[in-house]
């Protein structure tokens, strides 16, 4: 069964601190995975997509990593904000190019910046 | 990067209305959009997807005959609430992948709208 699970569920941080999310699946065949951040009542926004021979990618602050192999994910983020707060949604593609239905969503890390 | 809009972004209404709510492709051409719920708290949903000029496929457990939803041309698709009850409250989100033309249909990238909130009195 395809599944994407995160971990954790939720995480407060300081702000200036680092933290890493954890994205953890089991989609079969493998095509991308992508980091969205969603802000409490709006739309994910994307934050990296990740092919099978991405090991790292980097987009500002954030840096997310994969390894095929283990069929895990992290996301980096480094000297949070108080912006940071949201939660991080890991999606898991298994077929490149097909349909909606093999997207496989995570259920999310809500993360908590605090002051 | 692309922008998908909603309309509108948050809704009050009565039970027992109709409710429509649009999705556009403000710069590119998306030839299949996808609609999600979200309940307070929890991950996205898929509803159904949608695809330019036929008929959406819809979720397992998803009403058809509930959620309309249309994809009329290859920048808008609408999501129709028929006969809305309290239980039907929920955040409406939908996205949209690049299709004919623009650079992100290599990328297969998702765009996803702002959300629409639906509150059923």
């Amino acid at each position: 069964k395809n599944q994407v699970e995160q971990s954790p569920q939720s995480l407060i941080i300081l702000e200036g601190k680092n933290c890493t999310l954890q994205c953890n699946y089991t989609v079969s065949p493998f095509s991308n995975l992508r980091w969205y951040k969603q802000d409490t009542g709006r739309g994910p926004v994307s934050l990296t997509i990740m092919t099978f021979s991405e090991n790292t990618k980097s987009n500002r602050r954030y840096t997310a990593t994969l390894d095929a192999d283990t069929k895990q994910s992290s996301l980096h983020i480094t000297a949070s904000q108080l912006s940071d707060s949201a939660s991080y949604i890991c999606v898991v593609s298994a077929n490149y190019g097909g349909s909606q239905g093999n997207l496989i969503f995570g259920k999310g890390t809500k993360l908590s910046v605090k002051p | 990067g692309a922008v998908v809009s909603q309309h509108p972004s948050w809704v009050i209404c009565k039970s027992g209305t109709s409710v429509k709510i649009e999705c556009r492709s403000l710069d590119f051409q998306a030839t299949t959009m996808f609609w999600y719920r979200q309940f307070p708290k929890q991950s996205l949903m898929l509803m159904a997807t949608s695809n330019e000029g036929s008929k959406a496929t819809y979720e397992q457990g998803v009403e058809k005959d509930k959620f309309l939803i249309n994809h009329a041309s290859l920048t808008l698709s609408t999501l129709t609430v028929t006969s809305a009850h309290p239980e039907d409250s929920s955040f409406y989100i939908c996205s949209a992948r690049g299709g004919t033309s623009g650079r992100w249909e290599h990328t297969g990238e998702l765009f996803f709208g702002e959300g629409s909130r639906l509150t059923v009195l």
